[in-house]
């Protein structure tokens, strides 16, 4: 069974603040993908990675960055934390062929007050 | 339909009945995900249909793809309480990075 592991799984931050949402997988996929959620709406791609050491921005990049420093973990920064940026967060992972199925981490709620 | 403007969709049902949700998109994608949601999780893939095929089954899951009209649709069959969930269709649009574009989705309630 795939594995896809986000921490934390719940966080508050304060308008401003620095937050960072990590994400780790023990599938040996390539590809890994940064999603939010919000109330009522589908999954918009934020960033996505296809190899350690290097991110591409997905369809809403603004206001976040990601480091992939190893094929396992990936995370995704918020440097000055909005209150629009509050959401679930989900990271997932893929093989690297195409068309294939991304396995979702169980998300990360993100509270910004 | 869970694309475009749409709000996310609802749908009630009860158990033993069949039920269809349908997607709509509006670029060429190579195949169509259903991934289904349980509430406090992330995504799981339940179903996944390409551009060459018009039919795919999976037990109680049947899901239609019509490329020429750009659409998808995900039946289940006689639904049972434990179908409740939220449902979203995903297009790749053929990126070569497995990138996803996701509907807004239908939540779908069974009721005994």
């Amino acid at each position: 069974e795939a594995a896809v592991t986000q921490s934390p799984r719940s966080k508050v931050a304060v308008t401003g603040g620095k937050v960072t949402l990590s994400c780790h997988q023990t599938n040996n996929h390539d590809y890994m993908y940064w999603y939010r959620q919000d109330t009522g709406h589908g999954l918009r791609l934020i960033h996505y990675s296809y190899v350690a050491d290097s991110t591409e921005k997905g369809d809403i990049p603004d206001g976040y960055k990601a480091s992939r420093p190893s094929q396992e973990n990936f995370s995704l920064i918020l440097e000055l934390a909005s209150l629009s940026q509050t959401a679930v967060y989900f990271c997932a992972s893929s093989v690297k062929n195409n068309q294939d199925t991304q396995y979702f981490g169980p998300g990360t709620r993100l509270l910004v007050l | 339909s869970q694309w475009g403007e749409e709000n996310l969709q609802a749908l009630s049902i009860q158990e033993g009945e069949d039920v269809t949700m349908n997607c709509s998109y509006k670029t060429y994608t190579t195949v169509v995900h259903w991934y289904r949601q349980d509430s406090g999780r992330g995504p799981a893939l339940i179903i996944l249909i390409r551009s060459n095929e018009r039919e795919k089954r999976s037990g109680r899951l049947r899901a239609t793809l019509d490329t020429s009209s750009q659409s998808s649709s995900l039946s289940i069959t006689a639904a049972q309480c434990e179908d409740t969930a939220v449902y979203f269709c995903a297009t790749d649009h053929d990126s070569g990075y497995n990138k996803l574009t996701f509907g807004k989705g239908t939540v779908l309630l069974v009721s005994p």
